[in-house]
């Protein structure tokens, strides 16, 4: 079946500093969805790709779906302490509806 | 909206003990899935359902796993009979075309 691989792991970064975290895949999605969880909730969509190559934003939040369709970037910019928690990537094929998730990235924004 | 509701938030039993986590998807979502986190494997796809239907229970771990939706506001996951290493959180998420997901709070299963 479809892996991904999400990467970094884990990210301490300072306040204010910008970050990037990608997914790679073994083959090709259809759709990109980043998702954010925070320590003991459950994961919500921050944003959603259709379209090989294309740029989303979302407030400080940028996301990109490949152009080989098997991988993604999000990027935050200027980052503050709400940002904290594990964000995961997901993708999904059109002939089914189940979603594949990264492993997730650990972000820690120290002050 | 309330969103997707979990019950309980957190669940100890012992071993060989019956186990239900209840789920209420939000208002006009067709799809429903179950999930499971840990540590170790991530989250796992278990089941999903399309207007009440079990469509893929291909991630369900084994018999002792079951899984029912009776109507479009209620599904309910068991487990008969936990082990330990069934430990993990349990999500359910809700989504109106099957790809956003809304996800409730999770259920934090300990089974001892």
């Amino acid at each position: 079946g479809q892996q991904l691989n999400q990467s970094p792991q884990s990210m301490f970064i300072q306040e204010g500093e910008d970050v990037s975290m990608n997914c790679t895949s073994s083959s090709i999605f259809n759709t990109w969805l980043w998702y954010k969880q925070d320590p003991g909730e459950g994961p919500v969509l921050l944003i959603a790709l259709y379209k090989a190559g294309e740029l989303t934003s979302n407030g400080r939040l940028t996301a990109q779906f490949g152009i080989t369709r098997k991988d993604s970037f999000l990027n935050i910019s200027a980052s503050i302490p709400s940002d904290v928690g594990i964000y995961f990537c997901a993708g999904q094929l059109w002939s089914a509806r189940q979603l594949t998730f990264g492993s997730g990235t650990q972000l820690t924004v120290l002050p | 909206d309330a969103g997707v509701i979990q019950s309980p938030r957190h669940e100890v039993t012992e071993m060989g003990q019956e186990v239900t986590l209840r789920c209420k998807p939000i208002s006009g979502h067709d799809y429903l899935f179950w999930y499971r986190q840990t540590m170790m494997r991530g989250l796992e796809l278990l089941i999903y359902f399309n207007n009440n239907v079990p469509i893929d229970d291909s991630g369900m771990p084994e018999d002792r796993f079951s899984a029912k939706m009776p109507n479009a506001s209620f599904s309910t996951l068991k487990i008969q009979p936990s082990e330990p290493r069934d430990s993990a959180v349990y999500f359910c998420a809700s989504s109106f075309d099957g790809e956003k997901l809304f996800f409730g709070s999770g259920t934090q299963l300990s089974v001892l």
